[in-house]
């Protein structure tokens, strides 16, 4: 079965500083993987994803995230955090195509961001 | 476009008891799927429903259920309510099965609480 983990349950920056939030998933093939946020008392929204094609995927929020097969991650960066950017932080995957499309997503890491 | 909406916002209910839950899928949406999300957890899959047939289920016993009907909204049920019942309920909808690929989009969620 597919899965993500996600590195660190909470990271903490500063203001102006370079986001780095971490996922590394488990599949036998490229599976197709997501990042959303979510808001406190709030659903998920979606922030990008990777299909297929190019592997620098941007997103809202001026995010972005990578996705490197061998060393089976898709990192969600930023290079300046906002006060607005604090929320949770969500990294899924399903696929591929003759797969489940059903997204299982990873526990979660939360986004602190000091003034 | 309207997007996915969920009622009710919150939910206290004894253990026991039985609870419906419901969802209206975005606008164009044929695909609904529900998820448990416990406190600081990663949301769960239950279920999935596509054109008013189950199209898959997650690790929940028989008495978590579910209906869709002709419009796509769906409803949640679940029977004799445990106190680890509790938690945010997510809905979220998409074209088409295959289509989860572009990502889901998700209501705010119903908060029930099992006392």
């Amino acid at each position: 079965a597919q899965s993500v983990t996600q590195l660190g349950s909470h990271v903490s920056v500063s203001e102006g500083a370079l986001v780095l939030l971490r996922c590394n998933y488990s599949s036998s093939v490229p599976p197709y993987l997501f990042w959303y946020v979510q808001y406190p008392n709030q659903g998920l929204q979606l922030l990008l994803k990777y299909t297929t094609g190019a592997t620098l995927v941007k997103g809202i929020n001026g995010f972005e995230a990578e996705f490197k097969k061998s060393e089976t991650s898709f990192h969600l960066t930023k290079p300046s955090a906002h006060m607005s950017d604090a929320a949770e932080y969500f990294c899924a995957v399903s696929g591929p195509p003759g797969g489940s499309y059903i997204p299982t997503f990873g526990r979660g890491t939360s986004l602190i961001v000091h003034p | 476009e309207t997007g996915v909406t969920q009622s009710p916002t919150h939910l206290i209910k004894t253990r026991g008891q039985q609870v419906t839950l419901r969802c209206s899928s975005q606008s164009g949406h044929n695909t609904v799927s529900w998820y448990q999300q416990a406190l600081g957890q990663g949301p769960q899959f239950i279920f999935q429903y596509y054109r008013e047939e189950e199209n898959g289920r997650g690790n929940f016993p028989p008495r978590f259920s579910g209906l869709q009907f002709p419009n796509y909204s769906s409803e949640l049920n679940v029977n004799a309510l445990e106190l680890d019942d509790s938690a945010l309920y997510l809905c979220a909808s998409s074209l088409g099965i295959g289509q989860g690929a572009r990502g889901y989009t998700f209501g705010s969620g119903t908060r029930l609480t099992v006392v």
